[in-house]
């Protein structure tokens, strides 16, 4: 049973280019989570999705950042216009579902390095 | 902002257990606690979690106190691997799951000493 893809593991960006970080959850999970790992810093929070919902973007900055967990296909977190701030590690984990008992697992992640 | 209290660090020698504690002295009764850990840079990785009840899986055992304010994760036998950051979490799920998300703090790190 394969965890939870991430690809690309490393991607590098000219600043105003576009970034888009894919997200395979665990088979059978249905739920997303995208979280952001500045450099030095703590895991933060961004977006948790259900398939073809948006349930939490409470972390998502204003502009810029969108994320989609289309009926079928990959978990697509979207940076337009990528800044040298957008650089950090980004994660995403999955779960099965919202129950409270159930873990969430994460990915190992993509190293975003703006230029 | 996490609910969560930990100490930054702390250390342990090989082999011995290492006793990872934590406050929660806000928690409410529907909220879970949950450990993860993150070795350097990787992602973060599940270790167990628990509701009132002490749980013990292959990686570790949490013990929560009677009143729930606070618990502790116990690694039995620490080895050099064991050394990362470890996350203590509370987490509370909402109509539709609103509010599921894990909210990560600042974490202890875990040295372990040859």
């Amino acid at each position: 049973n394969a965890g939870v893809m991430q690809n690309p593991r490393h991607l590098v960006r000219r600043r105003g280019q576009e970034a888009r970080l894919r997200c395979s959850p665990m088979k059978g999970h249905s739920h997303v989570y995208w979280y952001r790992q500045l450099p030095e810093e703590g895991l933060k929070f961004m977006v948790y999705l259900q398939k073809e919902n948006i349930i939490d973007e409470s972390g998502m900055p204003k502009e810029r950042f969108s994320a989609e967990f289309p009926k079928e296909g990959p978990s697509i977190l979207r940076i337009q216009q990528v800044v040298r701030g957008d650089s950090a590690a980004y994660f995403c984990a999955s779960s099965p579902g919202a129950q409270r008992n159930t873990e969430a697992f994460f990915g190992q992640g993509t190293r975003l390095t703006v230029v | 902002d996490a609910k969560t209290t930990q100490p930054p660090s702390m250390d342990c020698a090989e082999g011995r257990a290492a006793n990872l504690p934590c406050n929660h002295s806000t928690i409410s009764g529907n909220e879970y606690v949950y450990w993860y850990r993150q070795i350097h840079s990787q992602g973060p990785q599940y270790i167990i979690h628990g509701l009132k009840n002490n749980e013990t899986n292959e990686m570790a055992s949490l013990i929560i106190t009677e009143d729930r304010k606070s618990s502790t994760l116990i690694l039995p036998h620490a080895t050099l691997r064991d050394t990362a950051v470890y996350y203590c979490i509370v987490r509370a799920l909402g109509v539709r799951g609103a509010n599921s998300k894990l909210t990560f703090g600042k974490g202890i790190t875990l040295s372990v000493r040859p």
